[in-house]
């Protein structure tokens, strides 16, 4: 079955606490990317990634840290958390065909995360 | 950071009937406009993809039609089922960018 799969799906934690959010798909996307979601603001791109080893911030980079070792994982990195991060977290896919992305995302199904 | 809007914010409309909302973005460069629909406690699915200025698209009682000139595209549902509760949300990508830009979306309830 084609998925984005997303762990963990609930994270309460600590101020400064570093912690790791995993995305992996299988359906061999090269697009992957990043949003919160809080209320009123919509989804707001974090980081996305275009392919393995390239990564490019989004609208709201400040505070997050993502790699792109592999083509199927896109793992989001919180070094040092704060409570304004607390927020629900999707990570999504697509295949990326040239300058743009017309294809569709795919949505994991999400990670809500409080940073107390 | 590109504006994307949808309105209304909130909508509630009777079983049966017909409705429509809008998503408003900038007209130059454009490349790309998704409609997602997004359900209380799942994941945004895609609805469409439009990328022709006069595109329509139907997907069983939801359509989408595309003004890329004017910077907008209409969301139609028609005879509105309960299952259509939702928050519909649009994105927009523009040329030789490959970021998502997202409306806050517009929530639709459906009255039994």
């Amino acid at each position: 079955e084609a998925q984005v799969t997303q762990n963990p799906r609930y994270l309460i934690t600590v101020t400064g606490k570093k912690l790791t959010v995993t995305c992996s798909q299988n359906m061999n996307h090269e697009y992957m990317s990043w949003y919160r979601q809080d209320p009123g603001l919509g989804l707001r791109q974090i980081y996305y990634s275009m392919n393995v080893e390239v990564t490019d911030k989004g609208d709201v980079p400040e505070g997050y840290k993502v790699s792109r070792k592999e083509k199927r994982n896109f793992p989001l990195i919180l070094e040092s958390p704060s409570p304004n991060q607390t927020s629900l977290y999707f990570c999504a896919s697509s295949h990326f065909p040239g300058l743009g992305s017309a294809d569709t995302q795919y949505f994991g199904p999400g990670t809500r995360l409080t940073v107390l | 950071i590109l504006n994307v809007e949808q309105s209304p914010q909130s909508l509630h409309v009777q079983e049966g009937d017909s409705t429509n909302f809008t998503c408003s973005f900038p007209s130059s460069n454009f490349y790309a406009l998704h409609w997602y629909r997004w359900e209380t406690a799942k994941s945004p699915e895609a609805l469409f993809v439009m990328t022709l200025n006069g595109d329509e698209k139907k997907k069983g009682r939801i359509s989408a039609t595309l003004n890329t000139k004017e910077g907008y595209s209409y969301l139609y549902i028609k005879g509105s089922q309960p299952e259509d509760s939702a928050t519909y949300l649009c994105a927009f990508i523009n040329f030789g960018n490959e970021k998502l830009t997202f409306g806050t979306g517009t929530r639709l309830t459906i009255i039994p």
